[in-house]
């Protein structure tokens, strides 16, 4: 069964520096894997999304994740972190004979000034 | 474009009593989903719908929920009756299609039961 680990449920960072969340999947075939953030509500947003191209993958607002199959990792990085990007952050693995998403646990990130 | 809309926006109901939930998809968008998020989780899917038809409902507890998609459009899910544990954010996702897609999220109703 598919499944992903997001392994710190709460970050933070100081405004200006870097963001690193982290997330582990478990697949049985080559998975497509997903960023999405949730703002205070709001709907979810997609940030970003793997689908076996290229395994650097940039998404919107800064943010990119490179998919690791090795260490079947896919963690989400940004360079400077802004205090926008305070919010709750999920990683997702597709599964199921729909490809329906599966989502981990949240991480939330803090941005201090 | 409009995005998914949902409503009730928030609900609070008694143990036992019944509610409703309302979602208007993306226009266009064959594919809708029911999510439930309890506080601390991600969202868990209920029950996926492509166009009128229930593609996926197996995490749904057919006992007290139940989810309707008439002509293909919006959708409504349904609560009865309402047990403590059923506390909390029910969101409503729309795709194109079905598959590892980009799905598209409403605002979410937030749920609680005394």
């Amino acid at each position: 069964a598919q499944s992903v680990t997001q392994l710190d449920s709460h970050v933070s960072v100081s405004e200006g520096t870097p963001v690193l969340l982290r997330c582990n999947y478990s697949s049985s075939y080559s998975p497509s894997l997903f960023w999405y953030v949730q703002h205070p509500n709001k709907g979810l947003q997609l940030l970003l999304k793997y689908t076996s191209a290229a395994t650097l993958v940039k998404g919107i607002n800064g943010f990119e994740a490179e998919f690791k199959k090795s260490e079947t990792s896919f963690h989400l990085t940004k360079p400077s972190a802004h205090m926008s990007d305070a919010a709750e952050y999920f990683c997702v693995v597709t599964g199921g004979s729909q490809g329906n998403l599966i989502f981990g646990k949240g991480t939330k990130l803090s941005v201090k000034p | 474009e409009a995005g998914v809309a949902q409503s009730p926006r928030y609900k609070i109901i008694e143990k036992r009593q019944s509610v409703a939930f309302w979602c208007n998809p993306i226009s266009g968008h064959a594919t809708l989903y029911w999510y439930q998020q309890i506080l601390g989780q991600g969202p868990k899917l209920l029950i996926q719908f492509q166009n009128n038809g229930v593609v996926d409902d197996s995490q749904l507890p057919k006992d007290r929920f139940s989810a309707e998609r008439l002509k293909g459009v919006d959708s409504t899910l349904k609560i009865q009756p309402a047990k403590l544990e059923d506390s909390a954010v029910y969101l409503c996702a729309s795709s194109l299609v079905s598959g590892p897609y980009e799905q598209y999220f409403g605002p979410g109703t937030r749920l609680t039961v005394t």
